[in-house]
């Protein structure tokens, strides 16, 4: 079984500054894992995904993650804030055996302040 | 390209009425995922298709249901409806059901229950 853990329900920076939202999964199998951005009133736009190979993946908007196994961890950040970046962001993890399933943590309101 | 499409995008329903929401995926895609995200929280898996076949199903009761179409798209349908059942629907689609693929969203269907 799979699941979910964001740490923080609400992170709110200053623009410019670092941007680090937590995310930390339980998985039995090898883990596909997946950060979603959605904006208010909108469906869900997929950022970065790891499946395997290099653990530390690229995205679009300039965001980036570590897979890091031993921490089971896969952290999303972006090292200067955008005041467009203000979103709520979710982490989801998808077992190898587990086809178009994804299991989402709770999500982190992203608020980035002026 | 189109991505995924839904529809209704809004609708009101009453209590024990009966809703179908409809999903038409990004064009080649044959994997359909359905999701339910109610206020505050991550999306919750309700179901996936490929194929035209039903590859996986969610904890939800029996009152959810779903098919795929011959051209991909997808129904979802909801019976007997409750005020829980107020949220945003959320269809997916992918190119295949294999684990690891990029999923994507459409912008949802919000369904109210009064």
């Amino acid at each position: 079984a799979q699941s979910v853990t964001q740490l923080g329900s609400h992170v709110s920076v200053s623009e410019g500054a670092l941007v680090l939202l937590r995310c930390n999964y339980s998985s039995s199998v090898p883990p596909y894992l997946f950060w979603y951005v959605q904006y208010p009133n909108q469906g869900l736009q997929l950022l970065l995904k790891y499946t395997t190979g290099a653990t530390l993946v690229k995205g679009i908007n300039g965001f980036e993650a570590e897979f890091k196994k031993s921490e089971t961890s896969f952290h999303l950040t972006k090292p200067s804030a955008h005041m467009s970046d203000a979103a709520e962001y979710f982490c989801a993890v998808s077992g190898y055996n587990q086809g178009g399933k994804l299991i989402f943590g709770q999500g982190t309101e992203l608020s980035v302040k002026p | 390209d189109a991505g995924v499409t839904q529809s209704p995008t809004h609708l009101i329903k009453t209590r024990g009425q009966q809703v179908t929401l409809r999903c038409s995926p990004i064009s080649g895609h044959k994997s359909v995922s359905w999701y339910q995200q109610v206020l505050g929280q991550g999306p919750q898996f309700i179901f996936q298709y490929y194929e035209k076949e039903e590859r996986g199903r969610g904890n939800f009761p029996d009152r959810f249901s779903a098919r795929q179409f011959p051209n991909y798209s997808s129904e979802l349908n909801v019976n007997a409806l409750l005020l829980g059942d107020s949220a945003l629907y959320l269809c997916a689609s992918s190119k295949t059901q294999v684990a690891g693929n990029t999923i994507y969203f459409g912008e949802g269907s919000w369904l109210t229950v009064v």
